[in-house]
């Protein structure tokens, strides 16, 4: 298993502002993932992220608006870029372990 | 490309009575399927999991999943649902040996009692 840190929690932020939302495992893992869970909705996948290589990036997301760092097998950063009201939502880091996904607390965002 | 299909946005039953949450999925080979629940305020707990081998798989809280491949669904029942069962349910697909998932559009189920 994997036990995930996410932080912040949560925060309030002005739009056009940015965010970097961090997530440290306690395990050293090959792939991390980000995913977003707009208010109602269900989790879509932002990007994939593996240690030494570029993020892979869904469709529909663009690395200019969510820049991730991957520095180490334990750690990664995802930054919300320019922020409007509508990045207002729940990001949430995974990692896999086996055959399995473990997922943080997740932030929850508010852009006002 | 992968999808998961959620048929019932909320479902409402009653305290004691059984459930059946429906998920469909399209997947080009054998999938990793799951299960997630997500409480208001809560991250998500992972319910249960199939890979391979027995169709019918148990999992927390009394919840229990049926892979059937023919109709390309993977349902969640739990025999008698109790009020703090009140939650989202995720049903999910696996890529990347079941590290990447494909979420399905998730079922709100409202316990009256």
């Amino acid at each position: 298993s994997a036990v995930i840190s996410q932080k912040p929690s949560r925060d309030i932020c002005q739009r056009g502002t940015s965010l970097t939302i961090q997530c440290q495992v306690d395990s050293q893992v090959t792939m991390m993932f980000w995913y977003r869970q707009q208010p109602g909705q269900s989790l879509t996948l932002i990007a994939t992220a593996n240690q030494g290589s570029e993020a892979t990036y869904e469709s529909g997301f663009v690395i200019d608006k969510f820049p991730i760092s991957r520095p180490n097998l334990t750690f990664s950063t995802l930054t919300v870029s320019n922020m409007s009201p509508e990045d207002s939502s729940i990001y949430l880091c995974s990692v896999g372990a086996g055959r399995e996904a473990f997922f943080g607390q997740g932030t929850r965002l508010t852009v006002v | 490309a992968q999808s998961v299909t959620q048929p019932d946005i909320h479902i409402t039953v009653s305290e004691g009575a059984s459930l059946e949450l429906r998920c469909n999925y399209s997947y080009g080979a054998t999938p990793y399927l799951f299960w997630y629940v997500q409480s208001p305020g809560q991250g998500l707990q992972l319910l249960l999991k199939y890979f391979s081998g027995d169709t019918l798989v148990q999992g927390i809280k009394g919840f229990e999943a049926e892979f059937k491949r023919s109709q390309s669904s993977f349902n969640l029942r739990k025999p008698s649902v109790h009020w703090s069962d009140a939650a989202e349910y995720f049903c999910a697909v696996g890529e990347l040996s079941g590290n990447k998932l494909v979420f399905g559009a998730g079922t709100i189920l409202r316990v009256k009692s």
